[in-house]
């Protein structure tokens, strides 16, 4: 199947500064990719969807300015914590699509740890 | 909205057991629904997925039928595996600002004893 790379695979930063988690479609093309947020126990929480070349759509809630994403070409988007505090602490995943059309499979990366102390 | 809510885990069963891992949705039209397996330290892989009411999705010796009636998309595997033990996370497709996006339940962890 299709590979999605996350990196880094967990990282720890002090509080207030800012973390940047990069998401790669290694043999495809991706035109959607989605980052999503999982507390411990708990589902996935989309937090926004990025279209290559565009702005990322935030799901309500979510600091857009806090979370910055970025995609600008068809195999990396990126998300920025930005300012990060302890309750930023998270694990991160980000999944792309295919740019065969909305209805094609979604392949995931395999997760970002983010600790904030 | 649309809502998916998963039988809580942990689940803890013998090798060769029966599996079942409950799900039901909530949703308005007709959404696709996934099951997706976590095995440790590796991002989520698609397990297997029904796009209509009463399509079965199968792999790996697992299966899911959508039942519309009971807005249901159990998983059942009839003899599993220690290499099994992983997380499975029941999800629907909605369609929102042009792109399909994903609903997740909670997840089960799933525990294989030898």
């Amino acid at each position: 199947g299709a590979v999605v790379s996350q990196h880094p695979s967990w990282v720890i930063c002090k509080s207030g500064t800012s973390v940047k988690i990069e998401c790669r479609s290694l043999d495809f093309q991706a035109t959607t990719m989605f980052w999503y947020r999982q507390f411990p126990k708990q589902s996935l929480m989309l937090m926004a969807t990025s279209n290559e070349g565009s702005k990322a759509t935030y799901e309500q809630g979510v600091e857009k300015d806090k979370f910055l994403i970025n995609h600008a070409s068809l195999t990396l988007s990126t998300l920025t914590v930005t300012s990060a505090h302890p309750e930023d602490s998270s694990f991160y995943i980000c999944s792309a699509r295919r740019r065969a059309g909305g209805a094609s499979e979604a392949f995931f990366g395999q997760g970002t740890r983010l600790t904030v102390v | 909205g649309n809502s998916v809510t998963q039988m809580e885990g942990p689940v803890t069963l013998s090798e060769e057991a029966f599996l079942t891992i409950n799900c039901t949705y909530t949703a308005t039209g007709y959404p696709s629904l996934f099951w997706y397996v976590q095995y440790p330290g590796e991002g989520l892989q698609l397990l297997l997925k029904a796009t209509k009411a009463d399509d079965k999705g199968s792999n790996k010796g697992f299966e899911a039928t959508y039942r519309k009636e009971t807005t249901s998309f159990h998983l059942e595997k009839g003899s599993v595996q220690v290499s099994d033990s992983a997380v499975y996370f029941c999800a629907l497709s909605e369609k929102g600002q042009g792109a399909q996006k994903l609903v997740f339940g909670q997840g089960t962890r799933l525990t294989i004893n030898p």
